[in-house]
Formats: structure tokens, C-alpha cells, sequence
């Protein structure tokens, strides 16, 4: 089975801080890899599809990159409303899908 | 656009059947791998499986062996059944549309989730 590690598992920051997130596989992956968004009592929301590709309505500040086994997930300026768990999940051993532990991001 | 929202109850007895079922609406159930998810208070998610339109299944190996999904696409729904079920089993469970594109898969959009509880 594929693992995937998030780190760290917990951030502080503040409103306008640049954020980075990583998410390491347990073998390549190629660019099979999702990040979503969740905020308390809510589903995930898709944010990032194929590593890099930002899903339709996505604000411009969020990005992914990476290939193999190692990507991140990056906020470029940190919105109040970006207070939320991040999740990767790499489809790269379907039908098996597997997610990362979660990152949660809180304000300092 | 499409939406989706899990039905079922929310309190299941241990060593009993745990059943849930998701209307999909606004949009097509055929073409498309549909899935459940779960996630356990304050932890991760964990994908439980697929059923494709057609009725294909796919299971996570951990839990195949009480697993059952079902669609009846007549009335756009699809469904999940777990046997045996113990406190372990008690989560969050969403439904969610596999999107499928080059190769690459993700799930969008997602049910609002329901809580099942498994408790005497």
C-alpha cells in the first residue's frame, strides 16, 4: 500500500503569511496526487487536481507542485477564511485511494 | 451543478448492519465511479470504496470483507451496506463522484457527510 505523510501536521500563522505544506509519498506517485480543503463540520472541497491544476473557482493564491513523491501545497498570502485542515490523496493505485493525515492551519 | 446528500440512520447497534444511501441530483449517475468515504472524529479520511454505474465494485482491502455497495440508477442513488459493525465504524461518512481525466482521478463533489454512531 501507498502511504502518504503530511507535514507538519499542525501550522500557526498569520493573515498574509506564506504557507507550504508538504506531503510526501511512500513511493512515486508520478503526479497522481489531490489536495482538498476541509473546514470544521464540512466536506473536503477539491483544490488542486494532478499536483498542479487548480480547480475551477480556486483563489489564484493556492498552487501545488511536485512529481514522484514529494509536493506541496502552497497559500501564497494566508486569507482568514484559509483557517481549515488540508488533505492530499494520491490515485495513483487505483482503485485504491489513500489521503495524507491532514495539516490543520490556525491563526497565531 | 451536481449535489449530493447521504441518508440513513444515524445510530446503528454494534455487531449490526450499517446502511446508507446517497441521491445524487442536478446531474447524470451514469459515466461516473461513486464512492464512500469516512472519517472518524478528528481524524483522517478513509476511502471505502467505488461502484461504478454499471454496478463494478471496488473495495479497500480492510474492510472488504464487510462491505457491500449497490446503485440503482433509476432512481439515482447508490448505496453502502457494513456488516458487524463495531465502535471502530463510528464516523463521519460522505458519499463523493470520482471525476476521471487523463489517467488521474479525484473526488468532486462530496455529500455533506452524516454521523453514524455505533452504540448500544
Amino acid at each position: 500500500d501507498i502511504q502518504m505523510t503530511q507535514s507538519p501536521s499542525s501550522l500557526s500563522a498569520s493573515v498574509g503569511d506564506r504557507v507550504t505544506i508538504t506531503c510526501r509519498a511512500s513511493q512515486s506517485i508520478s503526479s497522481y496526487l489531490n489536495w482538498y480543503q476541509q473546514k470544521p463540520g464540512k466536506a473536503p472541497k477539491l483544490l488542486i487536481y494532478s499536483a498542479s491544476s487548480l480547480q475551477s473557482g480556486v483563489p489564484s493564491r493556492f498552487s501545488g507542485s511536485g512529481s514522484g513523491t514529494d509536493f506541496t501545497l502552497t497559500i501564497s498570502s494566508l486569507q482568514p477564511e484559509d483557517f481549515a485542515t488540508y488533505y492530499c490523496q494520491q490515485s495513483y493505485s487505483l482503485p485504491m485511494n489513500t489521503f495524507g493525515q491532514g495539516t490543520k492551519v490556525e491563526i497565531k | 451543478q451536481v449535489q449530493l446528500q447521504e441518508s440513513g440512520p444515524g445510530l446503528v447497534k454494534p455487531s449490526e448492519t450499517l446502511s446508507l444511501t446517497c441521491t445524487v441530483s442536478g446531474g447524470s449517475i451514469n459515466s461516473y465511479y461513486w464512492n464512500w468515504i469516512r472519517q472518524p472524529a478528528g481524524k483522517g479520511l478513509e476511502w471505502i470504496g467505488r461502484i461504478y454505474a454499471s454496478g463494478s465494485t471496488n473495495y479497500n482491502p480492510s474492510l472488504e470483507s464487510r462491505v457491500t455497495m449497490s446503485v440503482d440508477t433509476s432512481k439515482k442513488q447508490f448505496s453502502l451496506k457494513l456488516t458487524s459493525v463495531t465502535a471502530a465504524d463510528t464516523a463521519v461518512y460522505f458519499c463523493a463522484r470520482m471525476i476521471s481525466l487523463a489517467g488521474t482521478v479525484w473526488f468532486d463533489p462530496w455529500g455533506q457527510g452524516t454521523l453514524v454512531t455505533v452504540s448500544s
